[in-house]
């Protein structure tokens, strides 16, 4: 089945940068975009960004942009998301998730599955 | 960006009721409305996409109609399983944006 797991919850001081991997299984990577969306506590997704795990292609909410680097190593069939200069209110579980085109190089901007979540806490 | 409004933010219902939860778009999306489902310290879960698609392994007492602005989620004859909180979401255009969600509470 399947299957998105992602790495453990990390706490980072204010200004540091923190990346999230999301190891897949169980079905074939590259023909899948990925996304990455975050929620904070008590409040609603937001959506980050994608990859198009075959050609690499990202698109990154303007609002994160400058700060966020999505990447993909196809022989671990896994996706990192890197951000940087951290601030209080990034603190939220960050989500991997797969989009729902299972065609190479579309988009369709639904998630099915998600990533088990990755709790980031950015504090001094 | 579109801005995407939930009603209600949280309702009270028995096992058993007919449940309606709806979403309004601040323009037109077509029919590129999906619908999730999370459970408290759990990632959301995909019961709709598409408006109106049931996505497979979600059991037919969920349904999803609308288009252009207006969307609605139902949920007929309520189970225990499904007290969580349940997102909208719009994949028309980038940034894809998120309701602000409704609570189903047992009365």
């Amino acid at each position: 089945q399947v299957q998105l797991l992602q790495s453990g919850s990390e706490v980072k001081e204010p200004g540091a940068s923190v990346k999230v991997s999301c190891q897949t299984s169980g079905y074939i990577f590259t023909n899948y975009a990925m996304h990455w969306v975050r929620q904070a506590p008590g409040q609603r997704p937001e959506w980050m960004g994608w990859i198009n795990a075959g050609n690499g292609n990202t698109k990154y909410s303007q609002k994160l942009q400058g700060r966020i680097t999505i990447i993909r190593d196809t022989s671990a069939s896994t996706v990192y998301m890197e951000l940087s200069s951290l601030r209080s209110e990034d603190t939220a579980v960050y989500y991997c998730a797969r989009d729902g085109a299972g065609v190479p190089a579309a988009v369709w901007g639904w998630f099915d599955p998600w990533g088990q979540g990755t709790l980031v806490i950015v504090s001094s | 960006d579109i801005q995407m409004t939930q009603s209600p933010s949280s309702l009270s219902a028995s096992v058993g009721d007919r449940v309606t939860i709806t979403c309004r778009a601040s323009q037109s999306i077509s029919s590129n409305l999906n619908w999730s489902q999370q459970k408290p310290g759990e990632a959301p879960r995909l019961l709709i996409y598409g408006a109106s698609n049931l996505q497979s392994g979600v059991p037919s007492r969920f349904s999803g109609s609308g288009s252009g602005t207006d969307f609605t989620l139902t949920i007929n004859s309520l189970q225990p399983e499904d007290f969580a909180t349940y997102y909208c979401q719009q994949s028309y255009n980038t940034p894809l944006t998120f309701g602000g969600g409704t609570k189903v509470e047992i009365k």
